[in-house]
């Protein structure tokens, strides 16, 4: 089993629609969570951490279940900015490597 | 202030050559992890390096190599080259155990 699952997608939603990725882990060691975006053959780069009680960044919402060890990610009113490649990662504890899903791809159509 | 700069950006080598990847990292940074990306997956952790020294690794073979300098910037190398090397080979540097910004990323085609 993989240690970290993804959804690969494609998700194809319209613009202003509301999209929502899991991803679960297989480690219930594991501290940190985080979801990285990756625009087509550019570097990830960190979107928002991951905690227990929840967190928003704007339009972007993060849940952690460390009962069912399952990561959400949520992007309300969609963009055509927001078509990327969505990486869901843990990290076992800190100065740890980063373990990676395969990545969810999102299409925003106009 | 520069980010992770690697170098070069996209490289053509043949099966059984050897490859070495550059990165220096965002100023004021110590560590540096590489990572391959194979095409339509996430990127798989290499090794770390702190202090001139491997401080973890990851399922990857001997064949991949590398070297932390005093000024943290970093090498990978790759022998005996085989066509499923080929992939974005990321390096990712941080201060201790921080938060890890990426380079651009080197592409590597194995023919």
């Amino acid at each position: 089993r993989k240690e970290v699952e993804q959804d690969p997608g494609p998700f194809n939603v319209p613009e202003g629609a509301t999209v929502a990725f899991n991803c679960t882990y297989s480690n219930s060691a594991s501290q940190s969570f985080f979801w990285y975006r990756q625009d087509c053959r550019k570097e990830p780069k960190l979107l928002m951490s991951v905690y227990s009680s929840g967190n928003e960044d704007g339009r972007f919402t993060a849940q952690l279940n460390r009962a069912s060890q399952y990561i959400s990610l949520l992007i309300r009113d969609s963009k055509l900015s927001d078509s990327a490649t969505y990486l869901c990662v843990e990290k076992k504890s800190s100065g740890d490597k980063l373990t990676f899903g395969t990545g969810t791809r999102l299409a925003v159509r106009p | 202030d520069a980010g992770v700069t690697q170098s070069p950006t996209h490289l053509i080598k043949t099966r059984g050559q050897q490859v070495t990847l550059r990165c220096s990292p965002k100023s004021g940074h110590d560590t540096v992890s590489w990572y391959q990306q194979a095409l339509g997956q996430g990127p798989q952790f290499i090794f770390q390096y702190y202090e001139e020294e491997e401080r973890q690794r990851g399922n990857f073979p001997d064949r991949f190599s590398g070297h932390q300098f005093p000024n943290y910037s970093s090498e990978l190398n790759v022998n005996a080259l085989l066509l499923g090397d080929s992939a974005l080979y990321l390096c990712a540097s941080s201060l201790g155990r921080g938060e890890a910004f990426f380079g651009q990323g080197t592409r590597l085609t194995v023919v």
